[in-house]
């Protein structure tokens, strides 16, 4: 994790409302990524955005929302389109071209009451 | 098909042998294989990157890249009971995929 924080690390929500994840990151990298991982599964993208005030679906970006209005930060909603949100989410970074590895915030676990 | 297979495991060996893990990939064109550590209940940790043919050694770590047969392996020497983790295997086709994870468990 290193320059990349997550919050809160853990959040309850109820049915039918929207949540937000907050993702930011210090180490002036250019890529930032949203991922869901789910018990005995591998990381699945949710969305990622290369650079400020652009981002990408990725395979589940259904019921998801994010915005890219600071190089710092991806911020991620969980709206109540989301009908299975319990999951632990990863925020991860990629520096740009040349580097190929992503390195990951610490996550935030989002169970649904 | 899945894109990137690891076996779940558990994988158990005991404290001081070798552990070896392995993935294989469906992308032929594949460059760029990554392995991630992840304990419970944290995020994953990148500990080998290899992008050539052959082996890469870090350490106790050596990753081992076979492009024609599309696997990617990870070796653990002298493995210590704190490698007690689970182990991504990471590889880019337009974006990074991942597997599911094996499971090590290091018995002391």
């Amino acid at each position: 994790d290193g320059g990349i924080t997550q919050s809160p690390k853990y959040l309850f929500r109820k049915e039918g409302q929207n949540v937000t994840l907050s993702c930011e990151q210090n180490l002036n990298h250019d890529a930032m990524y949203w991922y869901r991982q789910d018990p005995g599964q591998g990381l699945r993208l949710i969305y990622y955005s290369q650079i400020v005030n652009d981002f990408q679906k990725g395979d589940i970006a259904e019921g998801y929302s994010v915005s890219r209005e600071k190089k710092e930060s991806f911020p991620l909603t969980v709206t109540s389109a989301q009908k299975n949100p319990t999951a632990f989410y990863l925020c991860a970074t990629h520096p740009g071209q040349g580097a190929h590895e992503q390195f990951f915030g610490p996550g935030t676990r989002l169970t649904v009451l | 098909q899945k894109e990137v297979e690891q076996n779940s495991g558990p994988l158990s060996v005991p404290e001081g042998a070798i552990a070896s893990l392995n993935c294989t990939y469906s992308d032929r064109g594949s460059q760029s294989f990554f392995w991630y550590r992840q304990y419970s209940g944290k995020s994953p940790e990148l500990i080998m990157s290899i992008y050539s043919n052959g082996d890469k050694e870090d350490g106790r770590f050596t990753a081992q890249l076979n492009k024609a047969s599309q696997y990617v392996s990870l070796l653990i020497r002298d493995s210590q009971p704190s490698d007690s983790a689970t182990y991504l295997c990471a590889v880019i086709f337009n974006d990074m995929r991942f597997g599911a994870g094996t499971r090590l468990t290091v018995k002391p």
